[in-house]
């Protein structure tokens, strides 16, 4: 089956700095990656849409200025969290709808967790 | 605008015996319907899915669903529950209205934790 891969699986950063995930289609093209949040025992939110080649589009209330995305390639797109502050800590998620395949179906990463102290 | 409901925060059933994990559904075309599992601290992994055809649904590890129109429901379903079923699991839906711009964009349900007790 489509496999991606997610990097790193586990950061704590300092606040103030800021972080990048990044998010691989292994074996597959993705047009479009989505990245989701998960706050502890809660849905995933989706934070944002990335097509490549093209600017992402944010859902309502994420700042884009905040969660930098690049989609650069048709296998990878990243997710950088600028100055984090302790109320970003959370669980990212990837996902990838590869390119030619029928009804949508999404290929999720295995998650980053994201510790700012 | 397109939602999933999942009512049961819980579900607790002992092993061996059929497990049901409920969804709902409210979309405005025909709606394309997932079931995601989730173990501690890992991403998301297909379990099944519905897009056209028929109503039962066969996914992976033994689970099904059932669409059902009329009720805007899509059951998950286990005949007989393991313990190793125990994980947080996610009904998603995807709004397929013909002629909108189609970005594969998933809404999830808020999750239901399900617990299988030996």
């Amino acid at each position: 089956g489509a496999v991606v891969s997610q990097h790193p699986s586990r950061v704590i950063c300092k606040s103030g700095t800021s972080v990048k995930i990044e998010c691989r289609s292994l074996d597959f093209q993705a047009t479009t990656m989505f990245w989701y949040r998960q706050f502890p025992k809660q849905s995933l939110m989706l934070m944002a849409t990335s097509n490549e080649g093209s600017k992402a589009t944010y859902e309502q209330g994420v700042e884009k200025d905040k969660f930098l995305i690049n989609h650069a390639s048709l296998t990878l797109s990243t997710l950088t969290v600028t100055s984090a502050h302790p109320e970003d800590s959370s669980f990212y998620i990837c996902s990838a709808r590869p390119t030619g395949l029928r009804a949508g179906e999404l290929f999720f990463g295995e998650g980053s967790r994201l510790t700012v102290l | 605008a397109q939602s999933v409901a999942q009512p049961e925060d819980q579900v607790n059933v002992a092993e061996g015996n059929p497990l049901t994990v409920k969804c709902t559904y409210s979309v405005s075309g025909n709606p394309y319907l997932f079931w995601y599992v989730q173990y501690p601290n890992r991403g998301l992994q297909f379990l099944l899915k519905y897009i056209t055809g028929d109503n039962l649904v066969k996914g992976s590890y033994g689970f099904e669903a059932e669409f059902n129109k009329s009720q805007t429901s899509f059951h998950l379903k286990k005949p007989s529950a393991l313990v190793s079923d125990s994980a947080l699991y996610f009904c998603a839906v995807r709004d397929m209205v013909p002629g909108s711009s189609n970005t594969g964009k998933l809404i999830f349900g808020q999750g239901t934790t399900l617990q299988v007790k030996p």
